[in-house]
């Protein structure tokens, strides 16, 4: 099992650019989870989803999209990019409820540069 | 909303000295997770507590939580090189999970 994967690990953007981030998992988990770690604010939930075809805002939705249109799937958009978008992504995913027992699994993270 | 507080922030400790790190949060918690981040890598799960009271350990970690389950804490006996990263606590809430702004552990030989 390659459990949670990311593609891409680093990218770097100019202002005003879009880019798709996407999360795989392999776990058959039905809940699946965006983050962004800065320095010294640990991980911040940007969406999420509990299910395929379902998605619902986090902390820090703004300027991010999402969808989940098979189960193992999870994507973030960056529609226009943001050097307050700079940041390391991680997806996590989970079995059940992620506040009811049950651990996330994270990716590697994907390394995000806006110039 | 529910917030949760880690301390400290940093921690600078010798080689073979014990660490502790506290989360405390405003509201009562139904459990509580613990995730260890290692420099460059991903937060990896270490362990869930769920009772009043409760006492776990995992070889030189030991993980508590509280009476009141309002707080926890993360001791590391005898700290080792391996031990250096960050530790976030995390609380169960509805479908998500709210992490604290984690404890950077490091060890100096």
């Amino acid at each position: 099992n390659a459990g949670v994967t990311q593609t891409p690990k680093f990218r770097v953007l100019k202002t005003g650019q879009s880019m798709t981030l996407l999360c795989a998992q392999d776990m058959n988990h039905e809940y699946m989870y965006w983050y962004r770690q800065d320095p010294g604010m640990g991980l911040r939930l940007i969406h999420y989803s509990v299910g395929e075809g379902t998605t619902a805002k986090g902390e820090v939705p703004d300027g991010y999209n999402v969808s989940r249109l098979k189960k193992q799937n999870f994507l973030l958009g960056l529609e226009s990019a943001a050097p307050s978008q700079t940041s390391v992504y991680f997806c996590a995913s989970s079995y059940g409820l992620a506040g009811y027992r049950n651990e996330q699994f994270f990716g590697p993270g994907t390394r995000l540069t806006v110039l | 909303g529910q917030q949760v507080m880690q301390i400290p922030q940093y921690q600078h400790v010798q080689e073979g000295e014990d660490f502790t790190t506290y989360c405390n949060s405003s509201t009562t918690l139904s459990n509580i997770q613990w995730y260890k981040q290692r420099p460059g890598g991903h937060p990896v799960f270490l362990i869930q507590l769920v009772k009043s009271g409760e006492v776990k350990k995992q070889k030189r970690l030991t993980f508590q939580f509280g009476e009141a389950k309002k707080n926890s804490s993360l001791h590391i006996t005898a700290t080792q090189t391996t031990d250096v990263g960050t530790y976030f606590c995390a609380l169960g809430r509805d479908d998500k999970i709210i992490f604290g702004k984690g404890t950077r552990l490091h060890i100096l030989p």
